[in-house]
This record gives C-alpha cells, sequence and structure tokens, in this order.
C-alpha cells in the first residue's frame, strides 16, 4: 500500500461545476497536508496546507482534512479551463519536516 | 521577491559520468529538499538540507548526495549516472513547515 494515495483519474468536470479531489494517507502520524497544482511541463504550485481537522477555504478552493479516517480532499468551486492539471496531494510525518511524501496526482480537466 | 531558481535547465548527460545541480532558495529560507519526479514513480524525495545539515534522506542510493552552503544554497550530486536517473530534479524552499515553494526544476536525460 502506498502511502499517500490518490485516484489517478483523469476527472472530468464542466465548467463552472465543482471538482473533488481526495487523498488518502495510511501513517496516522502524518500532521501536515498539501495540496499542489501542477500543469504539464511546470514545477508543482502550492494551493492549500491544513493541518487542523475540518475545512480550511481560500477563494474558490477548500481542503478538507479528517484525521480519524485519514482523508483530506480538496473542493474546487466554480471550476474554470484553467484549473485543468494535475493536483497532487502531500504529507509531512510528525518530526519529518521538509519531507514531502506525495501521492502520483489526479489529473483534472475542465471542459468549456 | 525571487523565487527559488535552479540551474541548469535542462543538462544531457552519458551514462558513468557525474553531474551536479544547483539550487539557490528564497532569501531567508533556510530549508531545502530536493526531490525528483518520472512518470514512472511520481514525485519522490530525495533528501532536506537545514542550516547545512541533512536533515531527512530518502531512499535513493549513495549515488545520490547533496550539501547546502553557509548562504542556504544546495546542490545534489549524482555519480555513475543510469539511465534510469533520466527525470526532472526539483528543489522546494521553506522558512518553516507549511510552505514549501518549488523551482522550475532541472531535467536530465541520461543517454
Amino acid at each position: 500500500q502506498k502511502e499517500v494515495e490518490q485516484n489517478s483519474g483523469p476527472l472530468s468536470v464542466p465548467e463552472g461545476a465543482i471538482a473533488s479531489l481526495n487523498c488518502t494517507y495510511s501513517d496516522r502520524g502524518s500532521q501536515s497536508f498539501f495540496w499542489y497544482r501542477q500543469y504539464s511541463g511546470k514545477s508543482p504550485e502550492l494551493i492549500m496546507f491544513i493541518y487542523s481537522n475540518g475545512d480550511k477555504e481560500d477563494g474558490r478552493f477548500t481542503a478538507q482534512l479528517n484525521k480519524a479516517s485519514q482523508y483530506v480532499s480538496l473542493l474546487i468551486r466554480d471550476s474554470q479551463p484553467s484549473d485543468s492539471a494535475t493536483y497532487l496531494c502531500a504529507v509531512i510525518r510528525d518530526n519529518q519536516g521538509g519531507k514531502l511524501i506525495f501521492g502520483q496526482g489526479t489529473e483534472l480537466s475542465v471542459k468549456p | 521577491k525571487a523565487g527559488v531558481t535552479q540551474t541548469p535547465r535542462y543538462l544531457i548527460k552519458t551514462r558513468g559520468q557525474q553531474v551536479t545541480l544547483s539550487c539557490s532558495p528564497i532569501s531567508g529560507h533556510r530549508s531545502v529538499s530536493w526531490y525528483q519526479q518520472t512518470p514512472g514513480q511520481g514525485l519522490q524525495f530525495l533528501f532536506e538540507y537545514f542550516s547545512e545539515t541533512q536533515r531527512n534522506k530518502g531512499n535513493f542510493p549513495g549515488r545520490f548526495s547533496g550539501r547546502q552552503f553557509s548562504n542556504s544554497r544546495s546542490e545534489m550530486n549524482v555519480s555513475t549516472l543510469e539511465l534510469g536517473d533520466s527525470a526532472l530534479y526539483l528543489c522546494a524552499s521553506s522558512l518553516d513547515t507549511y510552505g514549501y515553494t518549488f523551482g522550475s526544476g532541472t531535467r536530465l536525460t541520461v543517454v
């Protein structure tokens, strides 16, 4: 079992819809959780981080964390074609700051 | 504010050679970590340096090494290159544990 798992997709949603991206992790000692966006041929760009149970909102993006279920998700409201990219979930274990453990990424396609 | 700068952007090397990649972090960031990205394995952690000390290490062979200088700039070295080392090498810098900013990467091709 991989430490961080994501559906590889592709996930296709129409423009204006909500895109829901999911991630599970296996190490209960994980303490910080990140969502990165990576456009083809570019480097990952940090969208959000979350470390407490519950929701965290930033503009059209909402990250949700449930440590009991070892589950973190990213919701993108009012999806735009420019949101089409690969979304990477990453975690940091307790006492291992600086070591991001990434999932394989979910490819999102937003259709006009 | 300047971002994370990686040089060179592209490299082509021959099997058996060695290579050194450079990373200049965002000013004030003392943590620099390195990752390898390939289509098959995704993004994998190589190592992390903080104040010139290696703080974390991934599961890569000893051919992969790194160091950090007093100005926080970091280099990674790969010796005895293999075809499988062809990848995008990314470095990320951070001020704390909540924001890791990546550079544009170095695309290494081993022929």
